[in-house]
């Protein structure tokens, strides 16, 4: 079935980095853009990022500008979240999304991962 | 940015009965070449991803009840639940896809009396 499967969440301190991965099956991943949207623990989702399906374009929320890096290897149909310098307010549960549209940045997402989770603190 | 605002933050209504909610954009979400409102709505469980239930403001994502129904346009919006079941407790979220930076409400917390 088409899904979604993030991992790489963990315990880091403040300063350090670490590398989010969604894997993606059961449809053609190469035709899609894909978004990280991330959720503090008790708080509304975020917006964090999106990547045109063919990785040439890239935006980013202004919180995470300069510190995250969104990349994605469509031979492996894998999208990567590099995040660098990580404060406590990057804690959150990271999911990426799927818009209901190929080849369409902007739209409705009809497909979430289950998320990981993201804990940045001393 | 567009910044979105919902109301209430929370609603506790009875079972088969009506629940509104409400979204207000900072910015028209309308975009005029294609006449859509670029506005989806969402539906949290605890514990699971958001869930799509409303795209273009007003179409109902397949396999959504149609007791769930979404109206408005420009910067005015509306999520109705028009007979609540015990499976709606949840958090419900409006979200424009319409600027370059994707913003989602505050949410609303809809729970039985």
């Amino acid at each position: 079935q088409v899904q979604l499967v993030e991992s790489g969440g963990g315990v880091v301190q403040p300063g350090m980095s670490l590398r989010l991965s969604c894997a993606a099956s059961g449809f053609t991943f190469s035709n899609y853009a894909i978004h990280w949207v991330r959720q503090a623990p008790g708080k509304g989702p975020e917006w964090v990022t999106v990547v045109s399906y063919d990785g040439r374009n890239k935006n980013y929320a202004a919180s995470v500008k300069g510190r995250f890096t969104v990349s994605r290897d469509n031979s492996k149909s894998t999208l990567y979240l590099q995040m660098n310098s990580l404060r406590a307010d990057d804690t959150a549960v990271y999911y990426c999304a799927r818009p209901r549209i190929s080849r369409v940045r902007d739209d409705a997402y009809d497909i979430w991962g289950q998320g990981t989770m993201v804990t940045v603190s001393s | 940015d567009i910044v979105m605002t919902q109301s209430p933050d929370s609603l506790a209504v009875s079972l088969g009965e009506r629940a509104t909610i409400n979204c207000k954009s900072s910015q028209s979400v309308l975009y005029s070449l294609n006449n859509q409102n670029y506005l989806a709505w969402y539906q949290q469980k605890a514990g699971q991803p958001p869930k799509l239930l409303i795209y273009w403001a007003s179409t109902r994502e397949s396999g959504v009840p149609d007791r769930f129904s979404g109206s408005g346009s420009g910067t005015d919006f509306t999520l109705t639940i028009s007979s609540l079941q015990a499976e709606d407790v949840a958090v419900y979220y409006c979200q424009q896809y319409y600027g370059t930076l994707l913003t989602f409400g505050g949410g609303t917390k809809v729970e039985i009396k």
